[in-house]
């Protein structure tokens, strides 16, 4: 079975401070998100990536980059933390093949902005 | 912009009780997924429906997506307690690898 560990379950940091939020992805899958959860409205997609040192913007980029070095790790950065920004941050890696394809989460990462 | 709207967004049931939610859209997807999220933890794949009119069993789930594949329904028998937590759906369009999530329901069932 497809892995995704997010190493980060709960975070608090300041106004200001810059973020790092890692995930790594154990089965070779080229395809990975980063998704930002909050009641209400669901998961709302940040960025993505088809391959190394590729990324594209989802519907929510404004504050945030993000960094694919290496294929199984894909690093969400916040520069400069802001309260609107608390939220739970989910990673994702896709399977894909004939028909539909599925994602695979990790069990994200609860960041706190004070 | 494509989205998804679930209905209701809550709902609390005694252990026995059968129940129904619903994913609607205006815009077409060419496959729907189901996801269940426990607290603590990431979503989970229930299930995916591609042909319209489809409809897919997974024990005491049932899962349907619409004639027109712009809507789904999931609906569980004789729900348990197990069956507590966030159910989402999400629509891909054009067969691509990204998807609207709709905002969920949350599910509670008592004991």
């Amino acid at each position: 079975d497809v892995k995704v560990t997010q190493s980060s379950r709960y975070l608090v940091k300041r106004t200001g401070e810059k973020v790092f939020l890692e995930c790594v992805q154990d089965m070779d899958h080229e395809n990975m998100f980063w998704y930002r959860q909050d009641p209400g409205l669901g998961l709302r997609l940040i960025y993505f990536s088809y391959d190394v040192k590729m990324k594209e913007k989802g519907d929510i980029p404004e504050g945030y980059s993000v960094s694919r070095e290496k294929k199984e790790r894909f690093s969400l950065i916040l520069e400069s933390a802001s309260t609107n920004q608390t939220s739970m941050y989910l990673c994702a890696s896709i399977e894909t093949g004939t028909g539909a394809n599925v994602l695979t989460f990790g069990a994200g990462s609860r960041l706190t902005v004070l | 912009t494509q989205l998804l709207e679930q209905s209701p967004q809550f709902l609390s049931i005694q252990e026995g009780e059968n129940l129904t939610v619903y994913c609607n859209s205006s815009s077409v997807f060419s496959s729907l997924q189901w996801y269940r999220q426990e607290p603590g933890e990431g979503p989970v794949l229930l299930v995916t429906v591609v042909t319209g009119g489809e409809v897919k069993k997974l024990k005491r789930l049932t899962f349907q997506f619409g004639d027109a594949r712009k809507d789904s329904s999931l609906h569980i028998t004789a729900a348990q307690p197990g069956d507590t937590g966030l159910y989402l759906c999400a629509g891909a369009a054009n067969y691509g690898q990204n998807f609207v999530f709709g905002p969920g329901t949350r599910l509670s069932v008592l004991p």
